[in-house]
């Protein structure tokens, strides 16, 4: 049981530049949400999805789009890289939108 | 959108000092959680308010949810070293998205 697994764990790209981040969770979970955390902004959520073809934007998805094919994967795609994309980037998910969060170790994105 | 206020945002204690965080939103929450993410780590859940005043514990942690569920606190009884990190509220409102608070770090030094 692997829980939440993001990769990569490290990524540097140039400005304009896409990338995909990705996520699976073996824990049959529902919910799944991208967040990212910048010093002294906490976690703000980018977008979640509440189950597989149905996604959701949070307070901060201008940049980023997300699909939901299947119950286990949820990638996070950025189309145009951008400095202000220079962050760390938490996969999450839970059973529902109100249960625990089960976090993917993180991927610190440089945009340069 | 909903707000919620942590504070402080930062502690340093000496080792074996009580640390208290507290959260406070405008709104009426559903429930609230708590996590704790180690420096370099990743947020990991501690626990769930979901009753009014409700009060539980775990070990040296205590967490408090408001009578009006608009607060609460994380209270940490003669921190030890292994307390490091930061510490996150994270509410539900009337929207059911769960909002994070900015977090405490808490550093604590022998």
């Amino acid at each position: 049981n692997a829980g939440v697994t993001q990769t990569p764990k490290f990524q540097v790209l140039k400005t304009g530049q896409s990338m995909t981040l990705q996520c699976a969770q073996d824990m049959n979970h529902e919910y799944m949400s991208w967040y990212r955390q910048d010093p002294g902004m906490g976690l703000r959520l980018i977008h979640y999805s509440v189950g597989a073809g149905i996604t959701d934007q949070g307070e901060v998805p201008n940049g980023y789009n997300v699909s939901r094919s299947t119950t286990e994967d949820f990638p996070l795609r950025l189309l145009s890289a951008a400095p202000s994309q220079t962050s760390v980037y938490f996969c999450a998910s839970s059973f529902g939108n109100n249960s625990p969060l089960h976090f993917g170790n993180g991927t610190r994105l440089t945009v340069t | 959108g909903q707000q919620v206020m942590q504070i402080p945002q930062y502690q340093h204690v000496q080792e074996g000092e009580d640390f208290t965080t507290y959260c406070n939103s405008s709104t009426t929450l559903s429930n609230i959680q708590w996590y704790k993410q180690r420096p370099g780590g990743h947020p990991v859940f501690l626990i769930q308010l979901v009753k009014s005043g409700e009060v539980k514990k775990q070990k040296r942690l205590t967490f408090q949810f408001g009578e009006a569920k608009k607060n609460s606190s994380l209270h940490i009884t003669a921190t030890q070293t292994t307390d490091v990190g930061t510490y996150f509220c994270a509410a539900t409102g009337t929207a059911s998205k769960l909002t994070f608070g900015t977090g405490t770090r808490l550093q604590v030094t022998l």
